[in-house]
């Protein structure tokens, strides 16, 4: 089974400064898909950014960017120019490529962005 | 808006009542989740239905039950229910293309249940 592991419970940036979200996953499979979810207070589950694992490329979106370590099984979020709206739950998972449908979260890092 | 609608948002219920909880996805999506999002835990997948059938069932207790009348539509029904199951129930569907290929799941805002 494929467990996620979000080691970061809570954390805070001044706005306008970078932070950077941890994850780490276990998997014996080598085709997936890596996610970042951002759940505000207003519970909607949005994405955020999606990894291939296998592309080498990190993905990136706008002020967000992830580094994908596959060998490593680690798959962080690094958000730049923190934003006040930015202040919201985050939850990394994974699915597999095949006989997919079965998307794995850890148990979120909750972000606080300070004015 | 993510065209995926729950209803409703908020649910207070005894635990020898039966309620419903519904999800209606406007993406044009064919396969549907529920998802049990309790404080401090990961989401927990309860269901998946692909294609209106069932193919995961994660364990949960009969006291939860889906229904999948079409592609569009996702069903929980709760009976007899404990007040540990009070929780944030999340619906959720994705686009299969194939057997190596799925979109990233697409969310309603959620049911916020308690049980008293």
């Amino acid at each position: 089974a494929q467990t996620v592991t979000q080691s970061q419970p809570e954390m805070s940036v001044q706005e306008a400064e970078t932070v950077t979200l941890s994850c780490t996953y276990d998997t014996s499979e080598n085709n997936y898909y890596l996610f970042w979810y951002k759940q505000p207070p207003s519970r909607q589950m949005i994405l955020v950014i999606r990894q291939e694992a296998y592309k080498q490329q990190n993905a990136t979106e706008n002020r967000f960017s992830v580094n994908f370590q596959k060998a490593a099984k680690s798959f962080s979020l690094k958000i730049s120019d923190s934003q006040l709206g930015d202040t919201a739950m985050y939850f990394c998972a994974f699915m597999k490529s095949s006989n997919n449908n079965d998307m794995r979260f850890g148990a979120g890092t909750r972000l606080t962005v300070k004015p | 808006e993510t065209g995926v609608t729950q209803t409703p948002r908020h649910l207070v219920m005894g635990m020898t009542n039966k309620k419903s909880l519904k999800c209606e996805q406007h993406l044009g999506h064919n396969a549907m989740y529920w998802y049990k999002q309790s404080a401090k835990k990961p989401l927990e997948l309860m269901f998946v239905y692909n294609f209106k059938e069932q193919t995961e069932n994660n364990s949960v207790p009969s006291r939860f039950s889906p229904e999948c009348p079409n592609s569009s539509h996702l069903f929980l029904h709760l009976h007899t229910l404990q007040p540990e199951d009070s929780a944030l129930y999340l619906c959720a569907s994705s686009q299969v293309v194939g057997e190596e290929w799925n979109t990233e799941a697409f969310f309603g805002q959620g049911t916020r249940l308690t049980v008293v």
